[in-house]
């Protein structure tokens, strides 16, 4: 399974756009990138997800690059309640174990005044 | 996005007895669904992967005998936690994806804390 690394933590002011950035350099060619975030003592809240193309919906953007090695979540104006730890997943196709989700360690994002 | 409940939100129980948690995906069937558990300040760790009508696959370490999952329909899956000890206290999550459609991620419920005294 494709592992990803992510920057431990990461300070953004309030109003400003936040790059949290993820490599994935063993992602297999049908595999997709999923970004979740979890706020203090919550489930995981699904963010977005892509597989060759950049995204973007109303939450955040998606930018992967083309040898698809890394990608970059990108919230434009981000706020107070965006404070959480943001995963980034390679997801494991559904033909194998069912698509499940491995989380690494996350990037905890800290939105400041 | 897709709802997905969990019951109870916390429980606390008594060493040695046995614990029920749910997981409903109310506005969606789910043909799989996740359990994961999650120490503080650590990320979350898959236990099992359950599909509608068959056994779960439990991921290497967790003893299945211990953490029983039944996913008898398409919108509930439940574990339960048997002969419960203070260090099976941790917080429970839940995952579910859809059965068909362009909906290919999945949603999470809010959590179970579960207190081993």
């Amino acid at each position: 399974d494709a592992k990803t690394t992510q920057p431990t933590s990461m300070d953004c002011a309030e109003g400003r756009a936040a790059n949290l950035p993820c490599n994935h350099s063993t992602i297999s060619g049908n595999e997709y990138v999923y970004w979740y975030r979890q706020i203090h003592s919550q489930g995981p809240q699904y963010i977005i997800h892509g597989l060759k193309n950049n995204e973007t919906n109303e939450m955040a953007s998606l930018i992967i690059t083309e040898d698809r090695k890394s990608s970059t979540l990108i919230l434009p104006h981000a706020t107070l309640r965006d404070t959480a730890v943001y995963y980034c997943i390679v997801r494991v196709p559904f033909r194998r174990q069912g698509g499940k989700l491995i989380f690494g360690q996350g990037t905890e994002l800290s939105v400041k005044p | 996005g897709a709802v997905v409940s969990q019951h109870p939100s916390w429980v606390i129980c008594k060493s040695g007895t046995s614990v029920k948690i749910e997981c409903r995906s109310l506005d969606f069937q789910a043909t799989t669904m996740f359990w994961y558990r999650q120490f503080p300040k650590q990320s979350l760790m898959l236990m099992a992967t359950s599909n509608e009508g068959s056994k779960a696959t439990y991921e290497q370490g967790v003893e299945k005998d211990k953490f029983l999952i039944n996913h008898a329909s398409l919108t509930l899956s439940t574990l339960t936690v048997t002969s419960a000890h203070p260090e099976d206290s941790s917080f429970y999550i839940c995952s579910a994806r859809a059965v068909q459609g362009t909906m290919t991620e999945a949603f999470f419920g809010q959590g179970t804390r579960l207190t081993v005294v």
